[in-house]
């Protein structure tokens, strides 16, 4: 069963503005990761984020994450048209050894 | 970074046959794997952890007698799809998480299309 919720399932923007994603997910986590996938290829890591982290950056992305909410939104600073792709969170629950459970995924159109 | 190829990248098969899919860590050892299924504009879904040395763990709803994953070294594992039929299309991923990289590390293969006719 899939863990993570993310929204909007879809987010047309233009080249230069900024993109957010939210995930909200239903269990107790150890760490929650954010992941791109372009179109029928394979999974690239973005960031990752620990259940004793509240916000966290890398380059031009910005990832929060609200235990209390059990939800974590990424950011995207100055989109670029190379971001066009699919945009997943991922759960490791505590104690399961790194299994993941993927959202349903947010697909991110930026418009040069 | 860490790097894991799946062989084949896309596959094409008639309606019965059966079809193995590889996934290789080239340049770390990974002591359990994980096989996903994504249909199209679908999340990924976890089938099965491989384990090397020991019996695979499925998912509920995953029939381990039509996926068969083998977990022969610490840098190889095997899903084989038995008998295939054209409902098991889709793309097949699989990850590791290094020996040595903690728990939280994990690298994803580039996936294999699979299309059964």
């Amino acid at each position: 069963s899939q863990q993570g919720e993310e929204d909007p399932q879809a987010l047309s923007i233009q080249e230069g503005e900024n993109a957010t994603m939210n995930c909200s997910y239903k269990t107790s986590i150890n760490n929650l990761q954010w992941y791109r996938q372009n179109s029928g290829r394979g999974l690239v890591h973005l960031i990752l984020i620990r259940s004793n982290e509240r916000e966290k950056h890398s380059g031009r992305l910005r990832v929060t994450l609200d235990t209390s909410k059990k939800s974590s939104s990424l950011l995207i600073t100055a989109s670029r048209a190379a971001d066009t792709a699919s945009y997943f969170c991922a759960t490791s629950i505590t104690g399961a050894n790194s299994k993941l459970t993927f959202g349903k995924g947010i697909t991110l159109s930026v418009r040069p | 970074g860490a790097v894991v190829s799946q062989h084949p990248s896309w596959v094409i098969c008639k309606s019965g046959t059966s079809v193995k899919i590889e996934c290789r860590s080239l340049d770390f050892q990974a002591t359990t794997m994980f096989w996903y299924r994504q249909f199209p504009k679908q999340s990924l879904m976890l089938m099965a952890t491989s384990n090397e040395g020991s019996k695979a763990t499925y998912e509920q709803g995953v029939e381990k007698d039509k996926f068969l994953i083998n977990h022969a070294s610490l840098t190889l594992s095997t899903l084989t799809v038995t008998s295939a039929h054209p409902e098991d299309s889709s793309f097949y991923i699989c990850s590791a998480p290094p020996l040595a990289g903690g728990a939280d590390t994990q690298y994803f293969g580039p996936g294999t299309r699979l299309t059964v006719l």
